[in-house]
């Protein structure tokens, strides 16, 4: 069965600092891999995406992520945070039925 | 600009009642999904549908009904049998396909009076 395992249910950084959100996923075939970010009180806006080719991925703010087939994983990250990336990250997989599979999050707090 | 508009922002319902959560899209997407989101839970498949007058049953389907009538709509009712409606709902549309992001909207906030 698909899944998703986010390990880190909050981290905290300080501005400036580089970030790496981890996320596992589970999923028999090619997984189609996102990351989207939530703000409080709003719906979720697409990071990212992984298909196939290159597995290290640009997205949207700087952000970046790197499949790792033999890990089983796509971790996010961001060479330097700031204080408006403090908000809930999700990851998520999808499947050829058109289904996502979404991780249960990590909320991000950045520090001045 | 093309987008998913979901509303009312904020939603109140009493005990025994039925309430409707709206939800268009003019992106031209076939799929549309429904979502319920709880703290520390993630995001949580009620139902989807992927054509007009179809629709599939998600993970906690119970207490929840749809229809999708037209391409650019597909309300969610939340019933009275639901006896934990209270959450975060969230809209989404995509085109039909595995590769393809879901786009959402800003997500409709119920509460129990």
């Amino acid at each position: 069965a698909q899944s998703v395992t986010q390990p880190d249910i909050h981290i905290t950084v300080s501005e400036g600092a580089s970030l790496e959100l981890r996320c596992n996923y589970s999923y028999g075939a090619t997984p189609y891999l996102f990351w989207y970010v939530q703000s409080p009180g709003q719906g979720l806006q697409l990071l990212l995406k992984y298909f196939s080719g290159d597995t290290l991925v640009q997205g949207i703010k700087g952000f970046e992520a790197e499949f790792k087939r033999s890990q089983s994983s796509f971790n996010l990250r961001k060479p330097s945070v700031h204080w408006s990336d403090a908000a809930e990250y999700f990851c998520a997989v999808g499947s050829s039925g058109n289904q996502f599979y979404f991780g249960t999050g990590t909320s991000l707090t950045v520090i001045p | 600009d093309g987008g998913i508009t979901q509303s009312p922002k904020y939603l109140f319902r009493k005990e025994g009642q039925n309430v409707t959560l709206s939800c268009e899209q003019n992106l031209n997407h076939d799929a549309m999904y429904w979502y319920r989101q709880d703290p520390g839970q993630g995001l949580r498949l009620i139902y989807y549908s992927q054509i007009v007058n179809d629709f599939q049953k998600g993970d906690i389907a119970e207490g929840y009904s749809v229809s999708r009538e037209k391409k650019e709509s597909f309300p969610l009712t939340v019933t009275s049998a639901q006896k934990n409606p209270t959450a975060f709902y969230l809209c989404a549309s995509s085109m039909v396909g595995g590769r393809q992001p879901q786009h959402f909207g800003d997500g409709t906030r119920l509460s129990i009076l």
